[in-house]
């Protein structure tokens, strides 16, 4: 089944301590990005990738990296979450704008 | 920052009536699409309108665009209580610059 894959679903942790929020593809896609999704303010880039090795910041990079040594995982790592990164995350990815993008399910995050 | 503003921000209506959600964008587009979203879950991907059409369907769906007053409409006709979501316009240049909006949340009652 095609599809988009994040680990954890759900994770609590407390301020500082350094997450990796895993995104796996199985559909050979160039194009990823990394979302947060916040009451009221809808979802908004944080980072995307054009294909392996190329990244660049969405609008809300604050706080995150990426890195993209493979064209089918793309994670997302918190060097120190902060309470303000508490969030719904979405990884996404697509060959081509024109067929959509495809979502993973989320991971909640609480940092506390 | 935020792209399209969907309008409304909640919409309830009666099982079998149309439900219409609007969008407005600020800046120019080569394309605006139409997300669902069920509660908590991933975005579904349900229908791109390019920026040289002005109307698109899909089953019970219908998307118009019009590009000079930069708002898209997105129509379900004989609503359905599975069709009770919250609907995302996203508009994009390229493929790596999709913008969304808040959402509209349709309740759509048995």
């Amino acid at each position: 089944e095609a599809q988009v894959t994040q680990n954890p679903r759900y994770l609590i942790t407390v301020t500082g301590k350094k997450l990796t929020v895993t995104c796996s593809q199985n559909m050979n896609h160039e194009y990823m990005s990394w979302y947060r999704q916040d009451p009221g303010l809808g979802l908004r880039q944080i980072y995307y990738s054009m294909n392996v090795e190329v990244t660049d910041k969405g609008d809300v990079p604050e706080g995150y990296k990426v890195s993209r040594k493979e064209k089918r995982n793309f994670p997302l790592i918190l060097e120190s979450p902060s309470p303000n990164q508490t969030s719904l995350y979405f990884c996404a990815s697509t060959s081509n704008i024109v067929y959509g993008y495809t979502f993973g399910s989320g991971t909640r995050l609480t940092v506390v | 920052s935020q792209q399209g503003e969907e309008d409304p921000q909640a919409l309830s209506i009666q099982e079998g009536e149309n439900a219409t959600m609007n969008c407005s964008y600020k800046t120019s587009i080569n394309n605006l699409q139409w997300y669902r979203q069920n509660s908590g879950r991933g975005l579904v991907h349900l229908i791109l309108i390019r920026s040289n059409e002005r109307e698109k369907h899909s089953g019970r769906l219908r998307v118009t665009l019009d590009t000079s007053k930069k708002s898209s409409s997105l129509l379900i006709t004989a609503s359905r209580a599975a069709d009770t979501a919250s609907y995302f316009c996203a508009t994009g240049l390229n493929n790596n610059d999709m913008r969304f909006g808040a959402g509209t949340r349709l309740t759509v009652k048995p």
